[in-house]
């Protein structure tokens, strides 16, 4: 049970490029998330989905994309890389409000550096 | 919108002590509350969670409280340890909608030996 994980660790990119998040949790919940972390600012929420097959916008989505392949896998693409997304990215995922699986949890983060 | 504020930003305590850490928020109408440890350089750690329709949870040294009519949650350390040392957020998440948490910015926390 790794709970969630998420690839790359760390990342360099130069402006202008794209890339992709991954993320994929094993504990069959059905909400997952994506954070932003900036020193001073806490945690922004970019993009959630609340189950498979639905996305919507949080509080900071501008520059950011959403896949939700399947119920595991949540990624997040930068399609055009700016120096104001650097910063360092969690996944989260959630079980069933109203059941005991309410716990969220959290990947061990992306730190993203954009040149 | 739901607005959670942690009270202090930074403390530092020496070993032993008991504490309590702050969270506020400005929502009464709150689903659940929970509580977060982040050591540096790594993801966030849930410690505990109150359901709305509770008072205090509890493990181990830790207790955390919640009082929706004043909009406030307290987490209790008791009898500090240097390996407590980390960053505290709270986040409280509203009933209705898809029940998303609003984080504070956190308390870092420094006991020394």
């Amino acid at each position: 049970n790794a709970g969630v994980t998420q690839t790359p660790k760390f990342q360099v990119l130069k402006t202008g490029q794209s890339m992709t998040l991954q993320c994929a949790q094993d504990m069959n919940h059905n909400s997952m998330y994506w954070y932003r972390q900036d020193p001073g600012m806490g945690l922004r929420l970019i993009y959630y989905s609340a189950s498979e097959g639905t996305t919507d916008k949080g509080e900071v989505p501008n520059g950011y994309n959403v896949s939700r392949l399947n119920k595991r896998e949540f990624s997040l693409r930068l399609e055009s890389a700016a120096p104001s997304q650097t910063s360092v990215y969690f996944c989260a995922s959630r079980g069933l409000a109203g059941l005991q699986q309410e716990t969220q949890y959290f990947g061990p983060g992306t730190r993203l550096l954009v040149l | 919108k739901q607005e959670v504020t942690q009270i202090p930003a930074a403390l530092s305590v020496p070993e032993g002590e008991n504490l309590v850490l702050n969270c506020s928020f400005t929502d009464s109408a709150i689903y659940n509350l929970q509580w977060f440890r982040q050591d540096p350089g790594k993801g966030l750690t849930s410690l505990l969670l109150i359901q709305s329709s509770q008072r205090e949870q509890t493990s181990g040294r830790l207790n955390a409280s919640l009082d929706k009519s004043s909009g406030r949650s307290t987490l209790y350390i008791a009898a500090s340890q240097p390996g407590d040392s980390a960053t505290y957020l709270c986040a409280a998440s509203v009933s209705g909608g898809s029940y998303i948490p609003t984080f504070g910015r956190g308390t870092s926390l420094i006991v020394h030996p």
